[in-house]
């Protein structure tokens, strides 16, 4: 089925560093939701974007819903071990098919203590 | 947010067999999902489990191989029918929470299969 672009597909990075992964779509979203799954879990929600420009913070985590709808970006800043996971962009349409959240192919953190 | 439970958190089963997986939500919810994780790979939507009729399947999913009840609100069974190795995978039950457009997927922790 369709899949978003996620990129980049893994990041190896120092503990203090910043991390930005984005995803792309040639068509347009109504939300942009990206999630944390850890080894052995399930998909965590991290931040939900629902308005084209949108600007979100969690803690440490700050994502943005593109202009065109047809991108977001997350990033990280100062990173922590405790980080280490993958990271899935999801977009959602709304009407005909319900359920239609589309994922990424996920972008593998590790992080050098 | 929501809780969701699923049983079993991983089997090991042979192949020609079927298993069944339950998905509890600690809230009444309308819309819950079964996706498919295969290993090292992105989640798939499987169906989305209507209360009251019959589940709405994506395509290359069907009935058959992935029979879907949802007797209630709160709860949901997806069941891999006569299984293969290549149904080994991750097995993840959403349920969505909000309205409009702002509206949200919650995933449960998982059942982790391996069809030997």
């Amino acid at each position: 089925g369709q899949q978003l672009n996620q990129s980049p597909q893994s990041m190896f990075i120092q503990e203090g560093e910043d991390v930005s992964m984005n995803c792309t779509s040639s068509s347009i979203f109504n939300t942009w939701l990206w999630y944390k799954q850890d080894p052995g879990e399930g998909p965590v929600l991290l931040i939900a974007l629902y308005k084209a420009g949108e600007l979100t913070s969690n803690g440490r985590l700050t994502a943005q819903f593109g202009i065109t709808r047809k991108d977001s970006f997350l990033n990280i800043s100062a990173s922590i071990p405790s980080d280490v996971g993958i990271y899935f962009c999801a977009g959602q349409r709304y009407g005909g098919s319900q359920g239609n959240l589309i994922f990424g192919k996920g972008t593998k953190l590790s992080v050098k203590p | 947010s929501a809780v969701i439970s699923q049983k079993p958190s991983r089997d090991i089963c042979q192949r020609g067999t079927s298993l069944t997986i339950q998905c509890q939500v600690d809230s009444q919810v309308t819309m819950m999902f079964w996706y498919r994780q295969q290993p090292g790979q992105s989640l798939t939507l499987i169906a989305t489990a209507n209360q009251g009729s019959e589940a709405t399947y994506e395509s290359g999913f069907v009935i058959d191989k992935f029979p879907i009840s949802r007797p209630n609100l709160t709860f949901s069974t997806l069941t891999v029918s006569n299984m293969s190795p290549e149904d080994s995978s991750i097995y993840l039950c959403s349920v969505e929470k909000g309205t409009g457009g702002a509206r949200t997927q919650y995933f449960g922790p998982g059942t982790r299969l391996l069809v030997l």
